[in-house]
């Protein structure tokens, strides 16, 4: 069974950085290792609907990662196979983005495993 | 980038109740279409795929119909455990986004 275990969140202020993590465990089908897992970051304000943040490719597929626009230039997710981990790198933080981050993934087709989900507070 | 709507955004019922929540998107998706469930406090859960493919578990009283821009969930017989808000989202093209979601609550 697909495991994602997430760290990293927490309190910080406005105009500052946060980096996530997310460990993947269980990738045993054939075919869907975390090597070959498109991996993504969805994000869910206090009280308010899901939001997409963005996703990565595997390496074999390119490896490229892209961006909802609210966090485009701001926000960088990366991938480390041999850590089994997936990051997401936020700078330049707005109180807007106050959040529990998501990492999820899917093998055919919508986000079928997530993270227990990290709360992400921006506030001075 | 492509919008989502669904309605209704709350819906009231009743265990047994037949359920449909309609999501509509901004252009036509062909069948690029997911449908979860999420709980208070809870990680979404993968309900429907490909507009229509049930997800592995999911029960069969939950099926999904639609293309292009209209998209149809629906809960045959509602159950207990049913009583959650449901997102759509499009997986057409980047950003992949979501419906604002429909409540589903007790009448």
């Amino acid at each position: 069974e697909v495991q994602l275990v997430q760290s990293g969140g927490g309190l910080v202020k406005p105009g500052g950085s946060l980096r996530l993590s997310c460990a993947g465990s269980g990738f045993t089908a054939p075919g869907f290792s975390f090597t070959d897992a498109w991996m993504s970051w969805v994000r869910q304000a206090p009280g308010k609907g899901l939001e997409w943040v963005g996703r990565i490719k595997s390496k074999a597929s390119g490896g490229a990662a892209d961006y909802a626009p609210p966090v485009k230039g701001r926000f960088t997710i990366s991938k480390d196979d041999s850590r089994s981990t997936l990051y997401l790198q936020m700078n330049s933080l707005r109180t807007d983005d106050t959040a529990v981050y998501y990492c999820t993934t899917g093998r055919w087709g919508g986000e079928a495993h997530w993270g227990q989900g990290t709360l992400v507070t921006v506030s001075s | 980038d492509i919008q989502m709507t669904q309605s209704p955004s709350t819906l009231s019922a009743s265990v047994g109740d037949r359920v449909i929540i309609i999501c509509r998107a901004s252009q036509s998706i062909s069948t690029s279409l997911v449908w979860y469930q999420q709980k208070p406090g809870k990680a979404p859960n993968l309900l429907i795929y490909k507009a229509s493919t049930l997800y592995s578990g999911v029960p069969s009283r939950f099926s999904g119909s639609g293309s292009g821009t209209e998209f149809t969930l629906t809960i045959s017989s509602l159950q207990p455990d049913d009583f959650a808000t449901y997102y759509c989202q499009h997986d057409d093209s980047y950003p992949f986004t979501f419906g604002p979601g429909t409540k589903v609550d007790v009448k």
